[in-house]
């Protein structure tokens, strides 16, 4: 069945460090990939997303790059802020499936 | 624009009682989806309807969990009776209409079964 399988966390950094995590799946389909952050205290929020292969989503400062030969879809981010830090949820979505399915979530923690 | 409005935010209650959460959809949007957050966990679909019809609730625990979105916008996910092991987030979230959107989320619903 389709998976995603997402870095464990946590994740602690200073600020201004580049962040990586990382995210593979396994689809039946052709997936869209999504990334959804969770702030404390508060709902899923989109944070970028890519449909076809070698597609480069971004958003904040934020990137990842749609790669089907790997499949693997990572989150980057050259310099974090103390802002960052919330869970990353890796997610993908098959056509006629529409449903998310979501990886574990990485708990992201960024010190001044 | 308002956002997914889930209510209530919190919700204790003993096991084998009933508890029911309420979603309102943002506004024009067809497609509603109830998923199961568990603690460290990646949420879970339990029930996704298009407008009033639900097309796929093969995760939905059909023993104790029902859901309803009469008229197509409002939905209600009921849990009856509650078990310890449903301690979790109950999370809604709504898309435009079909195909592959972007599904927004609430805030969700964290339920406590003691």
């Amino acid at each position: 069945g389709d998976s995603v399988t997402q870095m464990e966390g946590p994740v602690t950094l200073s600020e201004e460090a580049f962040l990586t995590i990382n995210c593979t799946y396994t689809a039946t389909g052709y997936p869209s990939l999504f990334w959804y952050v969770q702030y404390p205290g508060e709902g899923l929020q989109l944070l970028l997303k890519a449909t076809k292969a070698d597609d480069k989503g971004s958003n904040k400062g934020f990137e990842a790059t749609y790669r089907k030969e790997t499949t693997s879809f990572h989150l980057e981010k050259g310099s974090v802020q103390v802002s960052d830090s919330a869970v990353y949820f890796c997610a993908l979505q098959v056509q006629g499936a529409q449903k998310l399915v979501f990886g574990q979530g990485t708990r992201l923690t960024i010190n001044p | 624009e308002a956002g997914v409005v889930q209510s209530p935010r919190y919700k204790i209650i003993e096991k084998k009682q009933p508890v029911a959460f309420w979603c309102n959809p943002i506004s024009g949007h067809n497609t509603l989806y109830w998923y199961l957050q568990n603690l460290g966990q990646g949420p879970e679909l339990l029930i996704r309807y298009e407008n009033e019809e639900a097309v796929d609730d093969s995760q939905l625990p059909k023993d104790r969990f029902s859901a309803e979105r009469l008229k197509g916008v409002d939905s209600t996910l009921k849990i009856q009776p509650a078990e310890l092991g449903d301690s979790a987030v109950y999370l809604c979230a709504s898309s435009p209409g079909q195909g592959l959107e972007t599904q927004y989320f609430g805030p969700g619903t964290r339920l406590l079964v003691l």
